[in-house]
């Protein structure tokens, strides 16, 4: 199984800040990443395809980028809402697996 | 708007079966691959079983392969998963999610709220 590895497993920021949030695969996945933000007690919504490609309603602040094991997810100014836990997932191998979340908090 | 309704969970015994459904609505549900995706309390996901769109290929997490079975029913929009001698550690939100094509593999685009499998005794 290929193993995706979140660095760091949460973090603290105020509003406004600049957040990036990095995924590991144990190989090289070919930009076959989602990413997915989940709220507490919500299910997970996607927020990006391919690596980079914004989900449509999802707001431009949000940008992911990266290629061969290593990709990032990058929210340009923190806002309240985006408060929650973000998971990184790989589709390029068989099973589909996730990293462990990073959880955004307020400083 | 796509909507995806699961139902079924419930406190069960260990050794116990339990059978999960989840209705779908909003769009071809014939069309799409599907899965269920776990989330055991104050942890991350984890796929656990896919069934592409007409129902001839499923596939399962190595945690459950044996004990759980997926199906649909494309008449009635519902999916199912039937979970046999259930363990604690399958305790967890089991989330219904529909695949981007009609194969599996690929990422989710939607998911339902979740219902709640509790095993213990």
């Amino acid at each position: 199984d290929i193993q995706m590895t979140q660095s760091p497993s949460s973090l603290s920021a105020s509003v406004g800040d600049r957040v990036t949030i990095t995924c590991r695969a144990s190989q090289g996945i070919s930009n076959s990443l989602a990413w997915y933000q989940q709220k507490p007690g919500k299910a997970p919504k996607l927020l990006f395809y391919g690596a980079s490609r914004l989900e449509s309603g999802v707001p431009s602040r949000f940008s992911g980028s990266g290629s061969g094991t290593d990709y990032t997810l990058t929210i340009s100014s923190l806002q309240p809402e985006d408060f929650a836990t973000y998971y990184c997932q790989q589709y390029y191998g068989t099973p589909r697996t996730f990293g462990q979340g990073t959880k955004v908090e307020i400083k | 708007e796509v909507q995806l309704l699961e139902s079924g969970g419930g406190l069960v015994q260990p050794g116990g079966s339990l059978r999960l459904s989840c209705a779908a609505s909003g769009f071809t549900f014939s069309s799409y691959a599907m899965s269920w995706v776990r989330q055991a309390p104050g942890k991350g996901l984890e796929w656990v079983s896919g069934i592409r769109d007409s129902g001839g290929s499923t596939y399962y997490a190595d945690s459950v392969k044996g004990r759980f079975t997926i199906s649909r029913d494309n008449s009635k929009n519902t999916l199912y998963v039937q979970m046999n001698s259930l363990r604690a550690d399958d305790t967890a939100v089991y989330y219904c999610a529909k695949d981007l094509s009609s194969a599996t593999g690929l990422y989710f685009d939607h998911w339902g709220q979740g219902t709640l499998v509790t095993v213990s005794s």
